[in-house]
C-alpha cells in the first residue's frame, strides 16, 4: 500500500523559506511513469496545484508562484521536497503531497496533509 | 490556465436519493490518447482528498459503484446513485491536461 507523509515546520516567519518533505513508502519514487506533486489549500480558499517533479528531473511549477518555488528529490531516502521562499501570510495553508501517474490519473495517492502558518 | 467551474457549490442531500455534480472546463480536456484528463476527488471532513474517478469515467480502486463519472471534452458529471451518510464532504474536479493543473472550486455535500 502506497503511503505519503508530509513533514516540516508548521510555523514559518514572514520572508523566510518554507520547506516541506514528503516521505513515500510502498513505492519507489524512481518509477518512470510516476510524478510527485505538491498541492495546497489556503484557509477559506480553493485547492492550488504547486508543482510536480519526475525522477528524471523534469519539473513543472505553477507560474503563479514565480521563482519562489523549487522542488527536489532524495532518491536515497525515497523523499521529495518543496521549498517556497519569501513567504507571506498568503502562503498560510494546508499543504499536501501526492503521487500522479502519466496517462492514468492526476493525483492518485495523497498524503494526510500538514498545516503551515506564516506568522511572526 | 484552464478554468474549472462546478455546480452547485452546495448540495444538501437525502440518504438514499441520487445526487449529481457538474464540472466544466474553459478548454478541451480530451487528450490525443483519447482520454479526458479530468479527475474527481472527495475530501471528507478532517481528511485529505481521495481519488474517486480518474480520466473522466474510471472509478479508482475501492470506490463504490454508486459513483459514476461521465462526460467529455469540456463538460463532465459526477453522479451518486444513492447517497450514503459517509459521502459527505467536498467534491473537486481537477484537470491535468495542461500545466498548471487546476481545480474546480469544490461542491460541499451534506445531509439535509
Amino acid at each position: 500500500q502506497v503511503q505519503l507523509q508530509e513533514s516540516g515546520p508548521r510555523l514559518v516567519k514572514p520572508s523566510w523559506t518554507l520547506s516541506l518533505t514528503c516521505t513515500v513508502s510502498g513505492a519507489s519514487i524512481i518509477n518512470n511513469n510516476d510524478y510527485w506533486n505538491w498541492i495546497r489549500r489556503p484557509a477559506g480558499k480553493g485547492m492550488e496545484w504547486i508543482g510536480r517533479i519526475y525522477s528524471s528531473g523534469t519539473i513543472n511549477y505553477n507560474p503563479s508562484l514565480g521563482s519562489r518555488v523549487s522542488m527536489s528529490l532524495d532518491t536515497s531516502n525515497n523523499q521529495f521536497s518543496l521549498h517556497l521562499t519569501s513567504v507571506t501570510a498568503a502562503d498560510t495553508a494546508d499543504y499536501y503531497c501526492a503521487r500522479g501517474r502519466d496517462h492514468v490519473s492526476g493525483l492518485n495517492v495523497w498524503g494526510q496533509g500538514t498545516t503551515v502558518t506564516v506568522a511572526s | 490556465d484552464i478554468e474549472m467551474t462546478q455546480s452547485p457549490l452546495s448540495l444538501p442531500v437525502t440518504p438514499g436519493e441520487p445526487a449529481s455534480i457538474s464540472c466544466s472546463s474553459s478548454q478541451s480536456l480530451l487528450h490525443s490518447d483519447g482520454n479526458n484528463y479530468l479527475d474527481w476527488y472527495l475530501q471528507k471532513p478532517g481528511q485529505s482528498p481521495q481519488l474517486l474517478i480518474r480520466l473522466g469515467s474510471n472509478r479508482a480502486a475501492g470506490v463504490p459503484d454508486r459513483f459514476t463519472g461521465s462526460g467529455s471534452v469540456t463538460h463532465f458529471t459526477l453522479r451518486i446513485s444513492s447517497v450514503e451518510a459517509e459521502d459527505v464532504g467536498v467534491y473537486y474536479c481537477m484537470q491535468f491536461k495542461q500545466i498548471p493543473f487546476t481545480f474546480g472550486p469544490g461542491t460541499k455535500v451534506d445531509i439535509k
